[in-house]
């Protein structure tokens, strides 16, 4: 089974920061990695798919880079609406998820 | 626009069975996607359960396989979880999702006497 470490699993910051939480994977994914987003009593929401590629709709704010084992998400300048919970999540061979990052306020 | 919307019981006896089932409107199972469970424990993180494909082919989590099934029901447009066995620890609420970008509301399902 592939094993996805994310880190940190909590961030603390502002509104305007620049954001950047890490992946990684146990093994090879090539680009196989989404983010998403999740608030409180709602289901995740697909933010980036492929390791980079932005969901329509999601703002540009949002981008997401690596291939391999190494995986970032990075919120170029945090947003209110930004404070939540992300995940990231392989689907080279069947799926797993990251712990989580709780993005909360400074 | 396809949707998902999970049904089934909240409320399941300890070492009773789960079944859950996932009703898709907007698309068909029988298109060719990974069609796919995930639950999420209270104040805790994301867990696969597994997936099937239009072809009946499933793949589950190694540690619920023995107590997993995943079916599909192309003629009423659904796919369905079974879990049994199941413990407190089962307790969560369920997802059901169409590839990674098209996810159920989610299901909550307490596992108590």
């Amino acid at each position: 089974d592939i094993q996805m470490t994310q880190s940190p699993s909590t961030l603390s910051a502002s509104v305007g920061d620049r954001v950047t939480i890490t992946c990684r994977a146990s093994q090879t994914i090539s680009t196989w990695l989404a983010w998403y987003q999740q608030k409180p009593g709602k289901a995740p929401n697909l933010l980036i798919y492929r390791s980079s590629s932005l969901k329509t709709g999601v703002p540009s704010r949002f981008s997401g880079s690596g291939s391999g084992t190494e995986f970032t998400l990075t919120i170029s300048s945090l947003q209110p609406d930004d404070f939540a919970t992300y995940y990231c999540q392989q689907y080279k061979s069947c799926w797993t998820f990251g712990q989580g990052t709780k993005v909360e306020v400074k | 626009q396809v949707q998902l919307q999970e049904s089934g019981p909240g409320l399941v006896k300890p070492s009773g069975t789960l079944s859950l089932t996932c009703a898709v409107s907007g698309g068909s199972t029988s298109s060719n996607y990974w069609w796919s469970w995930v639950r999420q424990p209270p104040g805790k993180g994301l867990e696969w359960i597994g997936e099937i494909y239009v072809s009946g082919s499933t793949n589950y989590n190694s540690s619920l396989e023995s107590r997993v099934t995943i079916s599909i029901d192309k003629s009423k447009n659904q796919f369905s979880l079974r879990l049994t066995s199941v413990t407190a620890a089962d307790t969560a609420v369920y997802y059901c999702a169409r590839g990674p970008d098209v996810w159920g509301k989610g299901t909550t399902v307490i596992v108590s006497s």
